[in-house]
């Protein structure tokens, strides 16, 4: 079975600053997609990156990008130039099969 | 192009009722999710349909069911609600074809509270 875990249950960075946020999965699949989806407050949540596990080349999304490594079945969000709109949940998700798994979040909030 | 949108927004039940909790998703988009989000348990899979036929089930008890219609609304459905359904539930569409990347596109949730 798949399991995402995300370690950091909460997260505070300040204004302007990088941060970045944990997230392993297990899986015994080969090809697959991960995620990271961001929860802002009483809002929609919305894809923020995504990473083709076949792809050796971390994915980049202006100042989010991921460190993914396959063999360690680690992929992490980094964060850079922090703004105050960053602040909500972030989760991450493995896909295999049409089937999603997600991890328990992070709220992530940024200090003025 | 309108985003998924999901009825009623908030809702409070009482203990052993049922409630039914509907999703239109993006149009075009033939399979629709569904999801329980708890604090500390993050998203919890219940179930998808495709074009009308649930394609995969999250281990939830059978007083979860849903449904999907040919215009691809779904409808999920709770019997004998129990204090522990109080949740937020989200909906998701995606295109889920062959050359699919996943992406979900979720709606803002229906947030159940069971007294």
């Amino acid at each position: 079975a798949q399991t995402v875990t995300q370690s950091q249950p909460e997260m505070s960075v300040q204004e302007a600053e990088t941060v970045t946020l944990s997230c392993t999965y297990d899986t015994s699949e080969s090809n697959y997609y991960l995620f990271w989806y961001k929860q802002p407050p009483s809002r929609q949540m919305i894809l923020v990156i995504r990473q083709e596990a076949y792809k050796q080349q971390n994915a980049t999304e202006n100042r989010f990008s991921v460190n993914f490594q396959k063999a360690a079945k680690s992929f992490s969000l980094k964060i850079s130039d922090s703004q105050l709109g960053d602040t909500a949940m972030y989760f991450c998700a493995f896909m295999n099969f049409n089937k999603f798994y997600f991890g328990s979040g992070t709220k992530l909030n940024v200090k003025p | 192009k309108a985003g998924v949108t999901q009825t009623p927004r908030y809702l409070i039940k009482t203990r052993g009722q049922q409630v039914t909790l509907s999703c239109s998703p993006i149009s075009g988009h033939r399979s629709v999710s569904w999801y329980q989000q708890t604090p500390g348990q993050g998203l919890q899979f219940l179930f998808e349909y495709f074009s009308e036929t649930q394609r995969n089930k999250g281990n939830f008890p059978g007083r979860f069911s849903g449904r999907q219609f040919s215009n691809s609304r779904s409808e999920m459905n709770v019997s004998t609600l129990e204090l522990g359904d109080s949740a937020l539930y989200l909906c998701a569409s995606s295109l889920r074809s062959s050359g699919n990347t996943g992406e979900l596109f979720f709606g803002e949730g229906s947030r159940l509270t069971v007294l």
